[in-house]
């Protein structure tokens, strides 16, 4: 299978709403980044995490290492949210990223 | 602090012609990695540098796709006779690599269109 499965492909969601993103991954990964990709193709991190559980602001992040799989929860959604959110993850610290196929999300008013 | 500069932003070049993309990675930071981005293969690692030696080009092409690193400033990726299928955004992007923190922080791309 895919080293990294990520779902939902497509999300939508309206002004308000809280939901959420999940990556699987086949093998261990030491670290995870979430990444936001804005119309301009611009991919802008979200979180960086080895273990453990991140919040900022309206989103949230936890990867849980052993169990192979991170999470990306967003609260409250807003209309600047839409985009698209990538999760990769490393095998070693320093190590390439493997991307995972990206949720396509959409808020409406 | 201006980031990771890749240049040029896009590129158009006709098959057959070379086609070379410079990536400048955030000052201090000893890793570089390039990744390309297709609608069909989504978001995949080409190769990456540390302290400017090569560590893994497992991603490239075997033919064609050469990168180099010749000093901490700057990182190139050569495609030499370029196809349509090369057509992609090249994605630069450099870490610290510090035992606090490997994440990785991405230029902004170089669209290449390949006619």
């Amino acid at each position: 299978g895919m080293p990294v499965e990520q779902n939902p492909p497509a999300l939508s969601l309206y002004e308000g709403a809280d939901s959420g993103l999940r990556c699987n991954f086949s093998t261990t990964m030491k670290s995870v980044q979430w990444f936001q990709q804005n119309h301009r193709g611009r991919l802008i991190t979200l979180f960086y995490l080895a273990q453990g559980t991140k919040e900022n602001g309206r989103l949230k992040s936890t990867f849980n290492s052993k169990e192979r799989y991170s999470t990306l929860h967003i609260k409250d959604a807003q209309l600047e949210d839409s985009g698209t959110y990538f999760c990769a993850g490393s095998r070693n610290m320093g190590y390439k990223l493997t991307f995972g196929t990206g949720t396509s999300l959409l808020v409406d008013p | 602090n201006a980031g990771v500069i890749q240049t040029p932003r896009h590129k158009v070049t006709g098959k057959g012609q070379e086609a070379t993309l410079w990536c400048e990675p955030i000052s201090g930071h000893s890793a570089v990695f390039w990744y390309r981005q297709t609608i069909v293969q989504g978001l995949e690692f080409l190769t990456y540098f540390r302290n400017q030696a090569p560590i893994d080009d497992s991603g490239m092409p075997k033919e064609r796709f050469s990168a180099q690193m010749p000093n901490q400033s700057h990182s190139t990726l050569k495609i030499q006779s370029t196809q349509p299928q090369d057509s992609a955004v090249y994605l630069c992007a450099s870490s610290r690599d510090w035992a606090s923190s490997y994440e990785q922080y991405f230029g902004p791309g170089t669209r290449l269109t390949v006619l």
